[in-house]
């Protein structure tokens, strides 16, 4: 069964700083690959998605994601963090016809 | 492209009572899905409908939940004799057809309290 693992419930990181989150997944051929973001008040909106070929996705407001299968990972990363990327972050797989989301890690950021 | 939209945006409601909630997808869109997020989770996938036709309904969490999409557009999501384990974000996404499977829209969610 599809599944993705965010083992960082809780991020916090300087203006400025790069930013590294973690995710991995467990799927036995290759997987459909999403980050999406929940600003408070906000709905999930989706940052980057993978689906094949290059293994490097840049996705909206800066942020890219590395496919990694040796690692099942499938980690997000920004240069550097803006106070507005505050919020919480999903890894999603996709099923046949739906996503499994992680749990979420939540990023704040300190100036 | 209006986004998607639900209503109502907060319910509380009392033990026992039956609870609907709307959802008005991209008007283009022919997917729909309902998920549940509670606190500290990301979301669970519940239902979706291709059209009108509901294609998955597996997930939904007993048979007091439903949903429907009687035309093919909005999506109504109804929980019968409230239980306060349904306290919960309920949250609609849409999507344009089936090759885009997991590029959703989501909604902002409707919060159900349940006292």
């Amino acid at each position: 069964a599809q599944s993705v693992t965010q083992p960082d419930i809780h991020i916090t990181v300087s203006e400025g700083a790069s930013l590294e989150l973690r995710c991995n997944y467990s799927y036995g051929a290759t997987p459909y690959l999403f980050w999406y973001v929940q600003s408070p008040g906000q709905g999930l909106q989706l940052l980057l998605k993978y689906f094949s070929g290059d293994t490097l996705v840049q996705g909206i407001k800066g942020f890219e994601a590395e496919f990694k299968r040796s690692q099942s990972s499938f980690n997000l990363r920004k240069p550097s963090v803006h106070w507005s990327d505050a919020a919480e972050y999903f890894c999603a797989v996709a099923g046949a016809n739906n996503l499994f989301f992680g749990t979420g890690t939540r990023l704040t950021v300190i100036p | 492209d209006t986004g998607v939209s639900q209503d109502p945006r907060h319910k509380i409601t009392k033990r026992g009572q039956n609870v609907t909630f709307r959802c008005d997808p991209i008007s283009e869109h022919n997917r729909l899905y309902w998920y549940r997020q509670t606190l500290g989770q990301g979301p669970e996938f519940l239902t979706y409908f291709q059209n009108e036709a509901q294609l998955e309904k597996s997930r939904l969490l007993s048979d007091r939940f439903s949903a429907e999409r009687p035309k093919g557009s909005f999506s109504t999501l109804e929980i019968q004799r409230t239980e306060q384990g349904d306290s919960a974000m309920y949250l609609c996404a849409s999507s344009r057809d089936s090759t885009h499977t997991g590029e959703l829209f989501f909604g902002e969610g409707s919060r159900l309290t349940v006292l």
